[in-house]
């Protein structure tokens, strides 16, 4: 079965810590997406990484960076953490090859509380 | 941009309800289209596609079908179960232009009762 594991399930933080959250696949994906999914806004996509060590900005990069140094594993930083950045976060993987009809792989979630 | 607009729920049906989630988009391109689920406490998980124009996407007795005319991919059930209960995201993906991410909706939530 197809995997993507995030790490932390459910984290609690305080403003100004920096914040890792961590995501790894087993399908020897070569794209990999960061999304954080709030009420009535849907998922907005923040990074996303074409293969290692390449990384662009999805629609709201702002406040967040991300490091593919290997292929399975994509992580997520906030620098400094704020309560604007209180969210659920999505990872999801995909094979490369016809992005307009290839199928992402998601993981469960990361829920970040900011205080 | 491109963009996909859903309607809003939460949609609450009785067991052996008729379904149907309005989704409509708007695109430069020659998109494809997904319906993605999302159960309690869960990832999201790809429940249909839809490559192009006229095309039907169905999994576990739900439909879609692509209208490029009314730009449209409406997700349908003749008869939903309390385990369809979930939130459910309409999504594109451009094929030209690199296209290398999916717009989502807002998500719909469906609420299925006995």
């Amino acid at each position: 079965d197809v995997k993507v594991t995030q790490s932390s399930r459910y984290l609690v933080k305080r403003t100004g810590e920096k914040v890792f959250l961590e995501c790894v696949q087993d399908m020897d994906h070569e794209n990999m997406f960061w999304y954080r999914q709030d009420p009535g806004l849907g998922l907005r996509l923040i990074y996303f990484s074409y293969d290692v060590k390449m990384k662009e900005k999805g629609d709201i990069p702002e406040g967040y960076s991300v490091s593919r140094e290997k292929k399975e594993r994509f992580s997520l930083i906030l620098e400094s953490a704020s309560t604007n950045q209180t969210s659920m976060y999505l990872c999801a993987s995909r094979r490369a090859g016809v992005p307009g009809t290839g199928e992402l792989f998601f993981g469960e979630g990361s829920r970040l509380t900011v205080l | 941009g491109d963009s996909v607009t859903q309607m809003e729920g939460p949609v609450t049906l009785s067991e052996e309800a008729f379904l149907t989630i309005n989704c409509t988009y708007t695109a430069t391109g020659y998109p494809s289209l997904f319906w993605y689920v999302q159960y309690p406490g869960e990832g999201l998980q790809l429940l249909l596609k839809a490559t192009k124009a006229d095309d039907k996407g169905s999994n576990k007795g739900f439909e879609a079908t692509y209208r490029k005319e009314t730009t449209s991919f409406h997700l349908e059930k003749g008869s939903v179960q309390v385990s369809d209960s979930a939130v459910y995201f309409c999504a594109l993906s451009e094929v030209t232009g690199g296209g290398n991410k999916l717009t989502f909706g807002t998500g719909t939530q469906l609420k299925v009762e006995l």
